[in-house]
């Protein structure tokens, strides 16, 4: 079945530092992807999102683009900042059907340091 | 943009009752419904979908006895834990889907605690 798999955390980095984490995903169909944020103690934010190949994505300087030759939606920021700290979760969906769902990464955990 | 409201953020109720959580979506019509689980430093699960006016289809693994999902509406859908039990303490998050072309809105998140 569909899947996505996402780095591993906890990512520690310096304010300023350049941000990557990696996504990657398995899908029969053609889906949608999402990057989500979930701030402690609260629910998930939509961050961005792409629907079709070459599509980027871009929110509050993060940025991903669809690459369907890679299956990868990668999330990168050139600076980050402590209000950064966050869990942030890859995930995607298959517009094509009534019955579809959306399917998460196992998140990674971001702490960025003053 | 889309708005989905959860209530109540936080609960604490005695092993043995029954805990209700609502869902709402406030700005839009939701056909479909997602209840999600999480753990502490893990991702969501998604336990039921529910859409309104018919029966939750829920994840394998997940007791639909224990876990009662209601879509009465299009703006609303409630999940009931009954006999709660300390291993229930979790995380629980919904969201709505208007429609397929659109995203997921997810709703803030209720901390369950049964003590």
């Amino acid at each position: 079945g569909d899947s996505v798999t996402q780095m591993e955390g906890p990512v520690t980095l310096s304010e300023e530092a350049f941000l990557t984490i990696n996504c990657t995903y398995t899908a029969t169909g053609y889906p949608s992807l999402f990057w989500y944020v979930q701030y402690p103690g609260e629910g998930l934010q939509l961050l961005l999102k792409a629907t079709k190949a070459d599509d980027k994505g871009s929110n509050k300087g993060f940025e991903a683009t669809y690459r369907k030759e890679t299956t990868s939606f990668h999330l990168e920021k050139g600076s980050v900042q402590v209000s950064d700290s966050a869990v942030y979760f890859c995930a995607l969906s298959d517009r094509g059907s009534s019955a579809s769902k959306i399917i998460f990464g196992s998140g990674t955990r971001l702490s960025i340091r003053p | 943009g889309a708005v989905v409201s959860q209530h109540p953020s936080r609960v604490i109720c005695k092993s043995g009752t029954s805990v209700k959580i609502e869902c709402r979506s406030l700005d839009f019509q939701a056909t479909t419904m997602f209840w999600y689980r999480q753990f502490p430093k893990q991702s969501l699960m998604l336990m039921a979908t529910s859409n309104e006016g018919s029966k939750a289809t829920y994840e394998q693994g997940v007791e639909k006895d224990k876990f009662l999902i209601n879509h009465a509406s299009l703006t609303l859908s409630t999940l009931t834990v009954t006999s709660a039990h300390p291993e229930d303490s979790s995380f629980y998050i919904c969201s709505a889907r208007e429609d397929l072309e659109y995203g997921y809105t997810f709703g803030s998140g209720t901390r369950l605690t049964v003590v």
